[in-house]
């Protein structure tokens, strides 16, 4: 069975850009999250969706939107891209909406690199 | 908002060696997970634990959370070369996992 499949790997994007990152989760899994997670530090948790719904949103402006497909598949979108935005972005796949009791699997992520 | 703990920030092993990592938690943790991460990529799923007192193993690596479910520690026995990576600590909080800043262990040969 495929794992989480995250695309891009690699992303450069200029000032002011839109970007939109893409994550597919594993098969019969409803339930995927964003992590944003800068050089050195522990991933920060950005949304989770659960049937195409979201269910939670950390603490970060209204540039960062996402959404769920009918077939759980998400993506992330960033607006009006900051030099601040350049991270490794990580999506997560969990069988349940909650973590508790579940383990979640990540996906290889993306490296976004804002010049 | 809750937040955990990690230390040491990073560590350098003699190969075959012993070590630990520790995590701590200002609030009660109903549920602890560890991953590795290689360097800029994803997250590897090591243990989770949700009772106090729970100790889990998997080849060489032990991880225990503590009675009082705030702290957990990750021990390696006879380190190898493939330990080497960033150790995450992730707590479940609602619908999110809130994550310490990570151990970077470096094993040496």
């Amino acid at each position: 069975d495929a794992g989480v499949t995250q695309s891009p790997t690699h992303l450069i994007k200029t000032r002011g850009q839109h970007v939109t990152l893409r994550c597919s989760p594993i098969s019969g899994h409803k339930s995927v999250s964003w992590y944003q997670q800068v050089l050195g530090q522990g991933p920060q948790f950005i949304f989770q969706y659960y049937e195409k719904e979201e269910r939670g949103r950390g603490n970060f402006p209204d540039r960062f939107s996402a959404r769920q497909f009918p077939n759980y598949s998400s993506e992330l979108n960033v607006n009006a891209l900051l030099l601040g935005d350049s991270a490794l972005y990580l999506c997560a796949s969990s069988f349940q909406i909650s973590y508790s009791g579940t383990e979640a699997f990540f996906g290889q992520g993306t490296r976004l690199t804002v010049v | 908002s809750q937040e955990l703990e990690q230390s040491p920030q990073s560590l350098i092993v003699q190969e075959g060696k012993n070590l630990t990592i520790n995590c701590t938690s200002s609030k009660t943790l109903y549920g602890l997970y560890w991953y590795k991460q290689k360097y800029g990529e994803g997250l590897i799923f090591l243990m989770m634990l949700q009772k106090g007192g729970e100790e889990k193993s998997h080849e060489k690596i032990t991880a225990k959370l503590d009675e009082k479910k705030q702290q957990s520690s990750l021990h390696i026995t006879a380190s190898q070369p493939s330990h080497a990576g960033i150790y995450l600590c992730g707590a479940a909080f609602n619908y999110q996992l809130i994550w310490g800043a990570g151990t970077k262990l470096i094993i040496k040969p």
